[in-house]
């Protein structure tokens, strides 16, 4: 079955860091892919998607590239801030979203 | 209007309480879901509505009852449920249920049952 794996977490970093973080995914077919952002005491926000191989979905200086032939989809940003301080979803669509189990970002003033 | 709201913010039921969870959006979507969160863990999908009737019921137990009234609506009536039940409830919207529509998510419930 469909799957989303994203790295164990929680990451740390102090701000201004570059961020990666990484997902990988298992499907048949042509799922998209998103990733959602989860603020402590929040629901889940849609950060960015793509539809398509190639596809690069980007939003509030995150990014993130479909990459059919390495199965990827993972979540850049080239100088993060305390306010990012969330838990990240990476999460694939077909029939319904499946999630990856998140990954919590600390980011250190 | 670009959000989904929800009601309560907070509940605190015992478990043989009756209650309900309100989720209400206005941007004309025609697919409705509820998901369950619990701490630490992503969210697990529970019910779909695509033009007011159900479409998937992802096994939920008979305690947890969802209800379509219209499009714009979607309710979810708790009874007797069990400790384990507590958890963030998240309701969401999407145009319609294919793969391309992106879903909205709504803040959330949080249901505490003593």
């Amino acid at each position: 079955g469909n799957s989303v794996t994203q790295m164990e977490g929680p990451v740390t970093l102090s701000e201004e860091a570059f961020l990666t973080i990484n997902c990988t995914y298992t499907a048949t077919g042509y799922p998209s892919l998103f990733w959602y952002v989860q603020y402590p005491g929040e629901g889940l926000q849609l950060l960015l998607k793509a539809t398509k191989a190639d596809d690069k979905g980007s939003n509030k200086g995150f990014e993130a590239t479909y990459r059919k032939e390495t199965t990827s989809f993972h979540l850049e940003k080239g100088s993060v801030q305390v306010s990012d301080s969330a838990v990240y979803f990476c999460a694939l669509r077909d029939d319904k979203i499946i999630f990856g189990k998140g990954t919590r970002l600390h980011i250190l003033p | 209007d670009t959000e989904v709201t929800q009601t309560p913010k907070h509940l605190v039921m015992g478990m043989t309480n009756k209650k309900s969870l309100k989720c209400e959006q206005h941007m004309g979507h025609r697919a409705m879901y509820w998901y369950k969160q619990k701490a630490k863990k992503p969210p697990e999908l529970m019910f779909v509505y695509s033009y007011e009737k159900l479409s998937i019921n992802e096994s939920v137990p008979s305690r947890f009852s969802p209800e379509c009234p219209n499009s714009s609506l979607l309710n979810l009536h708790l009874h007797a449920l069990q400790p384990e039940d507590s958890a963030l409830y998240l309701c969401a919207s999407s145009l319609g249920h294919a793969a391309v529509y992106e879903q909205y998510f709504g803040p959330g419930t949080r249901l505490t049952v003593t």
